[in-house]
């Protein structure tokens, strides 16, 4: 089975705190995906990555960066927290071959900013 | 924008009946669709994904897609109150995935 670990399941940080969360698979997927999951809008992409050390913003990047050393680990960086970025934040990985594009999810991380 | 539009719900239905959640999409270069069951406070669980047109079965769960009228539904038959939850639909372009914003079941014991 895919197993997707995400570093914490509940967060509250401070506004202004950098912040850090951690994505683990064990499925030697090439893609990485960042979400935000608000109620009433969804999920919205903040980031992905296709390989070590690549890239791509998503629709809704600012006030996030991203980190991927390794294949199997992709850290979201929120550098100075704000209340808006109170979510559930859902990482999932998926792979790169065309016949399978199915993506698969973390526990998701709920980060509360005050 | 390329967009995944799902009714939210709720749709409720009685234990043993078929539900029926549907899904439209905008982006006629999708090429990959899929459904995922997202119970309360927990992350989607995928449970099915289609490439081609025409239905596609997996236990008491039916995906069927029509590309020309760009539509995409499941059906989950013998409906059962663990059934009860948010499901997402989304497209796919390549890897890139969008996914709508989810319709909520809830079956009736």
């Amino acid at each position: 089975d895919v197993k997707v670990t995400q570093s914490s399941r509940y967060l509250v940080k401070r506004t202004g705190e950098k912040v850090f969360l951690e994505c683990v698979q064990d499925m030697d997927h090439e893609n990485m995906f960042w979400y935000r999951q608000d109620p009433g809008l969804g999920l919205r992409l903040i980031y992905f990555s296709y390989d070590v050390k690549m890239k791509e913003k998503g629709d809704i990047p600012e006030g996030y960066s991203v980190s991927r050393e390794k294949k199997e680990r992709f850290s979201l960086i929120l550098e100075s927290a704000s209340t808006n970025q109170t979510s559930m934040y859902l990482c999932a990985s998926s792979f790169l071959a065309a016949s399978s594009y199915e993506q698969y999810f973390g526990p998701g991380t709920r980060l509360t900013v005050t | 924008q390329k967009e995944v539009e799902q009714n939210s719900g709720p749709l409720s239905v009685p234990e043993g009946a078929i539900a029926s959640l549907n899904c439209t999409y905008s982006d006629r270069g999708s090429q990959s669709f899929f459904w995922y069951r997202q119970y309360s406070g927990k992350s989607p669980e995928l449970i099915m994904s289609i490439y081609s047109n025409g239905d596609k079965e997996d236990g008491r769960f039916t995906a069927q897609l029509n590309k020309a009228s760009q539509y995409v539904s499941l059906l989950i038959r013998d409906s059962q109150p663990s059934d009860s939850a948010t499901y997402l639909c989304a497209g796919g372009r390549g890897f890139k995935t969008i996914f709508g914003a989810g319709t909520r079941l809830f079956v009736k014991a």
